[in-house]
């Protein structure tokens, strides 16, 4: 069973920084592209950033590139996000999504329960 | 980037009915790489479709979705209690970009 934990969420203040980690298990994990996706309250779903199995390459959507960095560690079945110089408006639960496969074109497949983000001061 | 339209925004229907849910796009797109999501209040997205109209593992085969290049529609049969939700459509092809949303809601 795929099972995705998220952790390292909280309250920041504007121009903090944070680490967002996410446990995988249940499927091997370099074979999979993995990705962030975030959810402001009460608003739709946005694509953050993404990584391929292999780690070799990296995405980042306009609205966090220079800010956050996706990275992964392939002996540890973990991913993560560093955030720097965080935004009021990146208040949003953070997914941790396993893509279909190891690089693109792939979908987003298996979706953890998230971890909340919340920048104010 | 691609823009996903999503329409209605809110659709108010009863148990037993047909929804048909639309999702449109500014650019082609690429292969019909479109997948559709499901999200109940409090919960994490669930994926329902892929490449347009395949059926993800363990949905009910009353989802089903169609479509191709800019056109695409999510259709639930019978609506179950259960299927009242949030629907999102993504271009995972290309700009990875998500629709806005239709809540589908009790009448």
């Amino acid at each position: 069973e795929v099972q995705l934990l998220e952790s390292g969420g909280g309250l920041v203040q504007p121009g903090g920084s944070l680490r967002l980690s996410c446990a995988a298990s249940g499927f091997t994990f370099n074979d999979y592209a993995m990705s962030w996706v975030r959810q402001a309250p009460g608003m739709g779903l946005e694509w953050v950033a993404a990584i391929t199995g292999s780690g070799g390459d990296t995405y980042h959507a306009d609205s966090v590139k220079g800010r956050f960095t996706i990275s992964r560690d392939n002996s540890d079945n973990r991913l993560y996000l560093q955030m720097y110089s965080l935004r009021v408006e990146d208040t949003a639960i953070y997914y941790c999504v396993k893509g279909s496969s190891s690089s693109r074109p792939y979908y987003l497949h298996y979706w953890g329960q998230g971890t909340q983000v919340t920048v104010s001061s | 980037e691609n823009v996903l339209t999503q329409s209605p925004g809110t659709l108010s229907l009863s148990p037993g009915e047909r929804a048909t849910l639309s999702c449109r796009a500014s650019q082609s797109v690429t292969r019909n790489y479109l997948a559709w999501f499901q999200q109940k209040p409090g919960q994490a997205p669930r994926l329902l479709i892929y490449g347009a109209s395949n059926r993800a593992t363990g949905i009910a085969d009353r989802f089903s979705g169609s479509g191709s290049g800019t056109d695409f529609t999510l259709t639930i049969t019978r609506l179950e209690p259960e299927d009242f939700a949030m629907y999102y459509c993504q271009d995972y092809g290309s700009s990875r970009t998500f629709g806005q949303g239709t809540k589908v809601e009790i009448k």
